[in-house]
C-alpha cells in the first residue's frame, strides 16, 4: 500500500463547479498535513497546512479525519487558474525527521 | 519570503559525465532535500541534510551523493551520469519542526536533467 494515495484524475470541472479532492494516508504517526499545487512544468508550492479542526483559505477548505486517515480538499467556485497538480502531503513518523510524504498528485483542468 | 535556487533550468549531459547540481536558501533553514521527480511516480526523496556536513539517505540514493560544506548550499552530484536519470530534480528547504514548530518544505524551480 502507498503511504500517500490519491486519485490521479484528471478531473474536468467547468468554471464555477465545486471540486473535492480526497487522500488517504497509512502512518497514523503522522502529524503534519498539507495540500501542495503545482502547475505544469514548475516546482511545487504550499497551498496550505491542514489542521485537526479543518481550515479554510478563501474558496479553498481542507479537512483532516485522523481516525479514518483522510484529508480532503474543497475548491469552491473553480477558476481557470486553478487548474494545477494538487499533491497530498503528510509527514513521516511523527515528524522525527522532518521528511515528507508527497502522493503522486491529483490533475485539475477547470475548463471554460 | 523564502527563496531557493538552482543553478540551471535545464542541463544535458552525456553518459559517463559527473554531474553537479546546486541549491542555495537564503532563509538559514536546518534542512534541504534532494528530489528527482518522475511521471506517475511522484517526487521521490534522494537525499536530504539536517545540519553541515550531514546527510541521510533517502529513498533512491543509488547513482548519487551530495554535499553540504555550508549552511545555505547543498549540492547533488552524479558520479557517472546514466540515461535513467533523465528527470527533473527538486531542491527543497525547511526550517524543521524544532527550529519553527513546522516542516513544510519551500522548493526550487527545478533542473530537467537529460543524460544522453
Amino acid at each position: 500500500r502507498k503511504e500517500v494515495e490519491q486519485d490521479p484524475g484528471p478531473f474536468n470541472v467547468p468554471e464555477g463547479a465545486t471540486v473535492a479532492f480526497n487522500c488517504t494516508y497509512s502512518n497514523s504517526a503522522s502529524q503534519s498535513f498539507f495540500w501542495y499545487r503545482q502547475d505544469c512544468r514548475k516546482e511545487p508550492k504550499l497551498l496550505m497546512s491542514v489542521y485537526s479542526s479543518g481550515n479554510e483559505d478563501g474558496r479553498f477548505t481542507a479537512q483532516l479525519n485522523r481516525a479514518s486517515q483522510y484529508i480532503s480538499l474543497l475548491i469552491r467556485d473553480s477558476k481557470l487558474s486553478d487548474s494545477a497538480t494538487y499533491l497530498c502531503v503528510v509527514n513521516e513518523r511523527g515528524g522525527a525527521t522532518n521528511k515528507l510524504i508527497f502522493g503522486t498528485g491529483t490533475l485539475l483542468a477547470v475548463q471554460p | 519570503d523564502v527563496k531557493v535556487t538552482q543553478s540551471s533550468r535545464y542541463l544535458v549531459k552525456r553518459t559517463g559525465e559527473k554531474v553537479f547540481l546546486e541549491c542555495v536558501q537564503d532563509m538559514d533553514h536546518e534542512n534541504m532535500f534532494w528530489y528527482r521527480q518522475d511521471p506517475g511516480l511522484g517526487l521521490r526523496l534522494i537525499y536530504f541534510s539536517y545540519d553541515v556536513k550531514m546527510k541521510e539517505k533517502g529513498d533512491i540514493p543509488e547513482g548519487y551523493s551530495v554535499s553540504r560544506e555550508k549552511k545555505e548550499r547543498f549540492s547533488l552530484i552524479l558520479e557517472s551520469a546514466s540515461t535513467n536519470q533523465t528527470s527533473m530534480y527538486l531542491c527543497a528547504s525547511s526550517p524543521g519542526l524544532a527550529a519553527s514548530g513546522t516542516d513544510t518544505q519551500y522548493f526550487g524551480p527545478g533542473t530537467r536533467l537529460t543524460v544522453l
